[in-house]
């Protein structure tokens, strides 16, 4: 199964841009990964899918067009344009694996975004 | 509007049994998954397993297989999650969050936080 790993802490100033990345482990470059944003003491929500060739399906509710994704190779980005105070928050990413009773879902450690 | 509600906060002893809940509304209950998720203190999301309350299709993460019961009672919308033994690792905020098949999660419940302590 893969494995996703992202940095633990990132951060960028108000009304910059900052990317996110989400690294699947070898083997796995055919992967979607999933983007989740959870703002302190919140429950995660869904951000958007990302593939090979880029967004897959639909944005979040709510999600605004600031919010951008990107895949090549092994790697899978999350962009944030002109970020506000609102976008700090822990961005996980996860996958799925396998089928049937194979299935498996997992998840990146996390990476912290600071708004400074 | 969908809606999946967890129940409340629980203190347990190590030990002790418990059982948690996620109900959801708004929606066809048995035509959807239903995931449990766990995040530990200043940690990240692990998945522990999935449901489908439309036949009790379960599967579970190998982290969690034999540590964790899930199950579901479609007449009353309802997921479960139920531990017969709890450990103070078990100390942490449980997610149910629903899935339509392989899509990503659309609806997450507000969460549960499970404490463990003598």
């Amino acid at each position: 199964q893969p494995v996703l790993t992202q940095p633990p802490s990132a951060s960028a100033s108000l009304g910059a841009s900052v990317t996110l990345t989400c690294t699947l482990s070898s083997g796995y470059s055919n992967y979607k990964v999933d983007w989740y944003q959870q703002r302190p003491g919140k429950g995660p929500r869904f951000v958007m899918r990302v593939g090979t060739g880029g967004i897959v399906g639909s944005k979040g509710d709510g999600i605004p067009d600031r919010f951008s994704v990107l895949g090549s190779g092994l790697n899978r980005y999350l962009t944030i344009k002109n970020i506000q105070e609102e976008d700090e928050s822990d961005y996980h990413c996860g996958a799925d694996h396998g089928s049937g009773s194979n299935f498996v879902w997992v998840f990146g450690g996390g990476t912290k975004l600071t708004v400074l | 509007e969908v809606q999946l509600v967890q129940s409340g906060a629980e203190v347990k002893k190590p030990g002790e049994s418990l059982k948690i809940s996620c109900k959801g509304s708004g929606y066809s209950f048995t035509s959807y998954w239903i995931g449990w998720v766990r995040q530990m203190p200043g940690k990240g999301l692990e998945w522990m397993g999935i449901i489908y309350p439309g036949d009790s299709d379960t599967r579970y993460s190998p982290s969690f297989q034999g540590q964790v019961t899930i199950s579901a009672d479609k007449s009353i919308s309802t997921a479960y999650l139920q531990w017969s033994s709890l450990k103070a690792s078990d100390t942490a905020m449980y997610y149910c969050a629903r899935r339509d098949g392989k899509a990503p999660v659309d609806y997450w419940g507000q969460g549960t936080l499970v404490t463990v302590s003598s």
